[in-house]
């Protein structure tokens, strides 16, 4: 069964700081692998997502994520956090783009909190 | 162009009542998605339906149910409530199932049980 671990249930950053958000996933094939964010009362918004090819994949907001397979991890990164990232961030699975028959599978999230 | 709109946006039932929840999703899309998403935890998949069908179902007792329109809207009903039914229910629609599309996901309706 698939599965993905963020570690980390809260993390508190300075505005201007770097950040890294860590996910790990478990999976039997090759997967699509997602980060998403969430904001206070709205749906989830797409920061990225990878399938293959290069691993070092860029979103939206200044977001990038790397894949390492041999860590089983595609942790988010930012070099510098502006206080409008503050959000709930969600790692995520699946065997296809858009979720298809067997969904995808989400981590319990962190969140990000930004001091001034 | 509209995203994908949910209603109700809130919600109270009681025990043992009955809900349903509306997603409409983007205009072209012909797939959609529903999560259940419990205060502290990532979303859960409940339910995909692709061109009016069920083609996907997640771990979820009987007693959730759904279908999808000719429109390609949705509804998701849930069966004799509990308490733990509380929580904000997704929806989101991508156009089909193949690996060029993404979910867009809807604001969601947050459903409390008491």
């Amino acid at each position: 069964a698939q599965s993905v671990t963020q570690p980390d249930i809260h993390i508190t950053v300075s505005e201007g700081a770097s950040l890294e958000l860590r996910c790990n996933y478990s999976y039997g094939a090759t997967p699509y692998l997602f980060w998403y964010v969430q904001s206070p009362g709205q749906g989830l918004q797409l920061l990225l997502k990878y399938f293959s090819g290069d691993t070092l994949v860029q979103g939206i907001k200044g977001f990038e994520a790397e894949f390492k397979r041999s860590q089983s991890s595609f942790n988010l990164r930012k070099p510098s956090v502006h206080w409008s990232d503050a959000a709930e961030y969600f790692c995520a699975v699946g065997k296809y783009s858009g979720g298809g028959a067997d969904g995808l599978t989400f981590g319990k999230g962190t969140h990000l909190i930004i001091q001034p | 162009d509209a995203g994908v709109t949910q209603s109700p946006t809130h919600l109270i039932k009681t025990r043992g009542q009955q809900v349903t929840l509306r997603c409409s999703p983007i205009s072209g899309h012909k797939s959609v998605s529903w999560y259940q998403q419990v205060l502290g935890q990532g979303p859960q998949f409940i339910f995909q339906y692709y061109e009016k069908e069920e083609r996907g179902r997640g771990n979820f007792p009987d007693r959730f149910s759904a279908r999808q329109f000719p429109n390609y809207s949705s509804e998701l009903n849930v069966n004799a409530l509990l308490l733990g039914d509380s929580a904000l229910y997704l929806c989101a629609s991508s156009w089909g199932n193949s690996g060029a599309n993404v979910l867009t996901f809807g604001a969601g309706s947050r459903l409390t049980v008491l």
